[in-house]
């Protein structure tokens, strides 16, 4: 079984561009987080979807957003990008909520703004 | 604000030294996952505790739980090359839709 892909596996953007990020999750698994780790620090949570529906949000400014869809399937959206977005976005997937389930992480996208 | 602090940060060692590495908090947590980091990779779980005193052991890793849920510790017997990576512990609360992630502590371990 495939386990949690993301797309693309690098990507460099300049400031103000936006950026789409993909990731599907494993075949079975309901539950999509997104997680942004800068270099040198543990990743930092921005969202969790579950069943198509936000059930979590990190302290992460507007211009994050995401979305779930039918096949479970999620995309993460930044707009404006800032140098300081600069990081490896991380997906994860669970059957049901996180903070009980193991969590299977993809191996990430590696985001530079320039 | 649930705040998860490793210690220590980066750790250098020999090839069949035993190392341990600690990760606190002030908050109570329902479960403490550790996870361990590759270069270029995502993390991936080790082992998840929830019951306050409990040890796991995973061939040459131990882990601990704390009686009150709030901090934990790894330790690794006879160090391996292999075992180099970046040790992430990661806490979930019932209520939250996420994990708290500590910054990890950075383990190189030279043959």
């Amino acid at each position: 079984d495939a386990g949690v892909t993301q797309s693309p596996t690098h990507l460099i953007k300049t400031r103000g561009q936006h950026v789409t990020l993909r990731c599907s999750p494993i075949s079975g698994h309901k539950s999509v987080s997104w997680y942004q780790q800068v270099l040198g620090q543990g990743p930092q949570f921005i969202f969790q979807y579950y069943e198509k529906e936000e059930r979590g949000r990190g302290n992460f400014p507007d211009r994050f957003s995401a979305r779930q869809f039918p096949n479970y399937s999620s995309e993460l959206n930044v707009n404006a990008l800032l140098l300081g977005d600069s990081a490896l976005y991380l997906c994860a997937s669970s059957l049901a909520h996180p903070s009980r389930e193991k969590l299977f992480f993809g191996s990430g996208t590696q985001l530079s703004v320039l | 604000t649930q705040l998860l602090e490793q210690s220590p940060q980066f750790l250098s060692i020999q090839e069949g030294e035993n190392l341990t590495v600690y990760c606190n908090s002030s908050s109570v947590f329902s479960s403490l996952q550790w996870y361990r980091q590759e270069p270029g990779e995502g993390p991936v779980l080790l082992v998840t505790v929830v019951t306050g005193g409990e040890v796991k052991k995973l061939k040459r890793l131990t882990f601990q739980f704390g009686d009150a849920r709030k901090d934990s510790s790894l330790h690794i017997t006879a160090a391996q090359p292999g075992d180099t990576g970046l040790y992430l512990c990661a806490g979930g609360s019932s209520g939250y839709s996420t994990l708290t992630f500590g910054k990890g502590t950075m383990l190189l371990v030279s043959p």
